[in-house]
C-alpha cells in the first residue's frame, strides 16, 4: 500500500530564516505531487505541483519554491521566511494516469515568529 | 471553469442528530466528486468519492453522499452524529485539476 510522509511535523522559525519541508511517497511510482497551504481559518491553497522529476508548476507567486529531486520526493523551500508564511503545509500525491483522488500526508505546522 | 461551493462554513448539530453538509459544483463535463475530512492538525482523509455509476455512494464512518446532476449537488449526510465526527469537511471535484471547497466545520454538541 501507498504511504506519504512529511517532516518535520511542527516547526517554529524566526522571520528571515530559511525553510525546508520534505515529503516522500512510498508504494507508488511516477506520482503527481502537490504542496498545499492552509492559513488559519482558511481553506486549501495549492502552492506547487509536479508531474515528474525536476518539473515544477507554481500556482501562486510568493516567497516559496519547490523541487523534486527524486521521483517520490518533493521539497518545499524558502530562503527567507515571512510572517505570512505561517500555516499548515500539506503534501499530497495522485496517480499520474488516474484523474481521481489525491492522498494527503499528515502535514507540517509552521509558525514564523 | 470548474468550482465547488460549500454552503455554510460552520454547522452545529446535537449528538444523534442528522448531519447534512452541502456541496454544489460547477463543471462543464461530468466531474469526479469527493468528500474529505480533516481532524485538527492532521491531513485530509478521503471519506467517499463519486466517479461513475451509482449516484448514492457510501463512505467511511457511516457517511454517504448523493450525486444529483440536475441540482449540481453532492451533499454529505450521516443519519446520527457522533462526537467523533467533529472536524472540518471539504468537498472537492476533479476533471484533472482538483478544486476544493472552502470547507465546513462541523461541531457536535453533547
Amino acid at each position: 500500500s501507498q504511504t506519504i510522509h512529511q517532516w518535520p511535523a511542527t516547526l517554529v522559525q524566526p522571520v528571515g530564516s530559511p525553510l525546508s519541508l520534505e515529503c516522500t511517497v512510498e508504494g507508488t511510482s511516477n506520482p503527481n505531487l502537490y504542496w498545499y497551504r492552509q492559513a488559519a481559518g482558511r481553506g486549501l491553497q495549492l502552492l506547487f505541483y509536479s508531474v515528474g522529476i525536476g518539473q515544477i508548476s507554481s500556482e501562486v507567486p510568493q516567497n516559496l519554491s519547490a523541487s523534486r529531486p527524486q521521483d517520490r520526493q518533493f521539497i518545499l523551500s524558502s530562503k527567507k521566511l515571512l510572517l505570512s508564511d505561517s500555516g499548515f503545509y500539506l503534501c499530497a500525491w495522485r496517480d499520474r494516469y488516474y484523474f481521481g483522488e489525491q492522498f494527503f500526508g499528515p502535514g507540517t505546522r509552521l509558525t514564523v515568529l | 471553469a470548474q468550482s465547488v461551493t460549500q454552503l455554510g462554513s460552520h454547522v452545529s448539530v446535537s449528538e444523534g442528530a442528522l448531519v447534512l453538509l452541502r456541496c454544489n459544483y460547477s463543471s462543464s463535463v461530468p466531474p469526479y466528486l469527493f468528500w474529505y475530512v480533516q481532524y485538527p492538525n492532521q491531513g485530509l482523509q478521503l471519506l467517499l468519492k463519486y466517479t461513475t455509476g451509482a449516484t448514492l455512494v457510501k463512505g467511511i464512518n457511516g457517511f454517504e453522499a448523493e450525486f444529483k446532476k440536475s441540482e449540481t449537488s453532492f451533499h454529505l449526510t450521516k443519519p446520527s452524529a457522533h462526537m467523533s465526527d467533529a472536524a472540518e469537511y471539504f468537498c472537492a471535484l476533479t476533471q484533472g485539476d482538483m478544486r476544493f471547497g472552502a470547507g465546513t466545520r462541523l461541531t457536535v454538541k453533547p
